[in-house]
Formats: C-alpha cells, sequence, structure tokens
C-alpha cells in the first residue's frame, strides 16, 4: 500500500541555518510527491511537487528531490527565516485520486 | 483568482444538534475531498467525490455525510456532533481521472467547536 514517513519533530533552528525535514515513502507504483506548508489556522498551501523520479520540486528557497532508490524526497531549505515557521507535510499521490500525508512537521525559526 | 472558499470559518454548535459545513470552488476540478484536521495531526481523509461519485473512508463514522449537488459545491453534514468531532474541517479539490500529477488545493478550513 501506500504511505509516508515523515520525520518527528518540533524542529527549532536559529535563522539562516540550514533545514533538512526528511521523507521516505512506500507505494505501488510511480507516485507523484508533494510537500505542503500550513501556518496557523489556515489550509494546506503547496510548497513544491516532483512526479518523476529525480525530477527536483523548488520554490521560494525550497528544494527536494524524488529520488526512487531510496524512496525519499527530502525536504530543504539553505537559510531559513522566521517567516518559514509552519507544518511540513509530505504527500503523496498514486495511481487514483487519493493522497496519503506524512504525519507533519513543525519548524520554528528563532531569531 | 481561482480558488477553494469555506463557509463558515468558524462554527459553533451544541452536543448532538446537526451542522453543516459548506466548500465551493472556482476551479472546476471534478475531485472534492473532505479532511478533518485535530490538533499537531495529519489531515484525515473523510470522503472525496470523484464527479458524482462519493468514496467514503472505510473509518469514516456514519455520523459523517457529505452531499454534492454540483461541480462547484459540496457540503459536510455532521447529524449528531459529539465533542471528539470538535476539529478543523478541510475540503481540498484536485483534477482526477487518468492524470495522477496532480496536486490538490486547499480551503482555508471550517473551525469546528462542540459545546
Amino acid at each position: 500500500g501506500n504511505s509516508v514517513t515523515q520525520m518527528e519533530g518540533p524542529v527549532t533552528l536559529s535563522e539562516e541555518a540550514f533545514l533538512t525535514i526528511n521523507c521516505t515513502y512506500t507505494a505501488t507504483g510511480y507516485p507523484s510527491l508533494f510537500w505542503y506548508v500550513q501556518y496557523p489556522g489556515e489550509g494546506l498551501q503547496l510548497l513544491l511537487k516532483a512526479t518523476k523520479a529525480d525530477d527536483k520540486g523548488s520554490n521560494k528557497g525550497f528544494e527536494a528531490t524524488y529520488r526512487k532508490e531510496t524512496t525519499s524526497f527530502h525536504l530543504e531549505k539553505g537559510s531559513v527565516q522566521v517567516s518559514d515557521s509552519a507544518v511540513y507535510f509530505c504527500a503523496l499521490r498514486g495511481t487514483g485520486n487519493q493522497f496519503y500525508f506524512g504525519t507533519g512537521t513543525s519548524l520554528t525559526v528563532i531569531p | 483568482d481561482a480558488m477553494v472558499i469555506q463557509n463558515p470559518r468558524y462554527q459553533v454548535t451544541q452536543f448532538g444538534k446537526p451542522v453543516t459545513l459548506s466548500c465551493s470552488q472556482t476551479l472546476n476540478h471534478n475531485v472534492m475531498y473532505w479532511y478533518q484536521q485535530k490538533s499537531s495531526q495529519a489531515p484525515k481523509l473523510l470522503f472525496h467525490y470523484y464527479d458524482k461519485d462519493f468514496n467514503n473512508e472505510a473509518d469514516t463514522p456514519d455520523n459523517f455525510q457529505s452531499r454534492r449537488p454540483n461541480t462547484s459545491f459540496c457540503f459536510l453534514d455532521i447529524r449528531s456532533p459529539g465533542l471528539g468531532d470538535a476539529a478543523m474541517y478541510l475540503c481540498a479539490t484536485s483534477k482526477g481521472g487518468g492524470t495522477y500529477s496532480y496536486e490538490q488545493y486547499f480551503g482555508p478550513g471550517t473551525r469546528l467547536t462542540v459545546t
């Protein structure tokens, strides 16, 4: 079946630090992979996506590469800002209309 | 801008009193989803519609029902809310039907409080 395993949080970083949030998946076939971000009291927003192996998704300084050999889609940012404080969800979409979410990782960036 | 709209943003209901949450979209997506999200947890899929076809998750309580009268609107009905149903309810949409690379678009959510 399909599932996503995400790094446990919470994560606290100083401004300008490097961020990595690990995400691995299990899927049949060739899923599409996504990172969503959720700010307090709001819905989820798409941050980036990758639809096939070796694709790199990027947005707002965040990047993630679809690694089929390690079934991973780790989120990285070189220099985090206070405004990046949020909860980050890794997700996959298999050969259907359902999406499978990780448990979320809370990030707090301190000045 | 094309978007997903949820009303109301905040809903207070009494224990056992039926409540309806609404979702509309201007994206013309054929798939609509309802999720329940409790604090510090991932969204939990309750059900989704692919066009008019209703797909219920096996562990969604019977207390939760949904209606989709047309492409643009979808409703979540909670027939007899319990205290455990207090949560954020998220509506999402996506393109479906043979192309599985499309992402979901989420509404801002409705925060339900049960008193």
